[in-house]
Parts: structure tokens; C-alpha cells; sequence
């Protein structure tokens, strides 16, 4: 089983949609979790952090499920420019042992239409 | 402006010969990351560093070499280079565990 799963999609969907992505982690112990968005062809670029309580920036809101080991980000108002993969990242941080591993799922692709 | 680069930007290479890909970071950050990015298969890391002096093996390690001498270095090196090692690859850092990691803009490279 992969550390961190995602569905893969792709999501096509119109302008002004709400979607949401899931994603899946094996690690219990696993400590820090974020959403990144990748550009085609482009470098990985922090979308936001999720926290336990849940944390939302304008459209964008992620929330985290440690008991089922889950983290989601839900997009409102889908714009053009939200058309990206997003990469759902997890971090084992052990009392600093194993901090270096951010691990990635295989990312969602997303597409707004007109 | 300030960040991480990475050098070449692309590649081709035969193979069987060596190559080094450069990782230069200017945030002071403790942590570098070399991943690969292959379609299907999304990032998956080959090596990591805590801080100067220590490095790690990530998921795909087999194939390759990194050393860290300072901070701001992470160079990432193919002794042999084999047809499977055509990737994009990203080098990363981030100041620590919980705090967002910056990407450089990718190595693109191809062998032949």
C-alpha cells in the first residue's frame, strides 16, 4: 500500500463548481499534512497547510481526519485557474528523526471549463 | 530573486556516463530533498538531508549519490546513467518538518 493515495481523476468541471479531493495516509505517526498545487511542467508550490482543526483561505478548505487517516480540500467557486494537479503531501516528523521525508500522493488533476 | 535553484534545466545523456545535478539554495534551510517525477507515479523522493553533513535514502535511492558539505548545496549524482533514470527531477528544502518546503524549477533529463 502506498504512504499517501489519492484518486487520480481527472475532475472536469465547470466554472463556479464545488470539488472535492480526498487523500489517504498509511502512517499513524505522521505529523504535518499540505495541499500543493503543481502547474504543467512547473515546480510544486505550497497551496496551504492543514491543521487539526481545519483551516480555510478564501475558496480553498482543507480539513484533516486523523482517525481515518484522511485529509480533503474542497474548492468553491472553481475558477479557470484552478485547472492544476493537486499534490496531497504528508510529513512523518518523530521528534525530528525522520523529518526530512515529505512524502507525496501521486497528485489529482483538475480541469475548469467555461 | 532568492530561493532554489537547480542546474541544468534539461538534459540528455547517454548511457553509462556520469552526471551531477546541482541544487543551490540561499534560504539557510536545514532540510533538502531530491525528488522524481514520472507519470503515473507523481514524486517520489531519492534522497534526503536533514542539515549539513547528514543525508538520507528516500523510497528510490538505488542508482544514485548525494552529499551534503554545506547548506546551501544538494548536488545529486548518476554514476552510470540508465534509460529508467529519464525523469524530471525537483530539488526542495524547507526550514523544518512542519513548514512549507520550495521547489526549484525541475531537471529535465533524458538518456539515451
Amino acid at each position: 500500500r502506498k504512504e499517501v493515495e489519492q484518486d487520480p481523476g481527472p475532475f472536469n468541471v465547470p466554472e463556479g463548481a464545488t470539488v472535492a479531493f480526498n487523500c489517504t495516509y498509511s502512517n499513524s505517526a505522521s505529523q504535518s499534512f499540505f495541499w500543493y498545487r503543481q502547474d504543467c511542467r512547473k515546480e510544486p508550490k505550497l497551496l496551504m497547510s492543514v491543521y487539526s482543526s481545519g483551516n480555510e483561505d478564501g475558496r480553498f478548505t482543507a480539513q484533516l481526519n486523523r482517525a481515518s487517516q484522511y485529509i480533503s480540500l474542497l474548492i468553491r467557486d472553481s475558477k479557470l485557474s484552478d485547472s492544476a494537479t493537486y499534490l496531497c503531501v504528508v510529513n512523518l516528523d518523530a521528534g525530528g528523526t525522520s523529518y526530512g521525508k515529505l512524502t507525496f500522493g501521486q497528485g489529482t488533476i483538475l480541469t475548469v471549463h467555461p | 530573486t532568492a530561493g532554489i535553484t537547480q542546474a541544468p534545466t534539461s538534459q540528455i545523456l547517454a548511457a553509462g556516463r556520469s552526471m551531477t545535478l546541482r541544487c543551490t539554495q540561499d534560504m539557510r534551510h536545514n532540510a533538502m530533498y531530491w525528488y522524481r517525477q514520472d507519470l503515473g507515479l507523481g514524486l517520489r523522493l531519492i534522497h534526503y538531508s536533514n542539515t549539513a553533513g547528514t543525508t538520507g535514502k528516500g523510497e528510490v535511492p538505488d542508482g544514485y549519490s548525494v552529499s551534503r558539505a554545506n547548506t546551501d548545496d544538494f548536488p545529486l549524482t548518476l554514476a552510470s546513467a540508465v534509460p529508467s533514470q529519464t525523469s524530471v527531477y525537483f530539488c526542495a528544502s524547507s526550514a523544518g518538518a512542519s513548514t512549507e518546503a520550495f521547489f526549484g524549477q525541475g531537471t529535465r533529463l533524458t538518456v539515451v
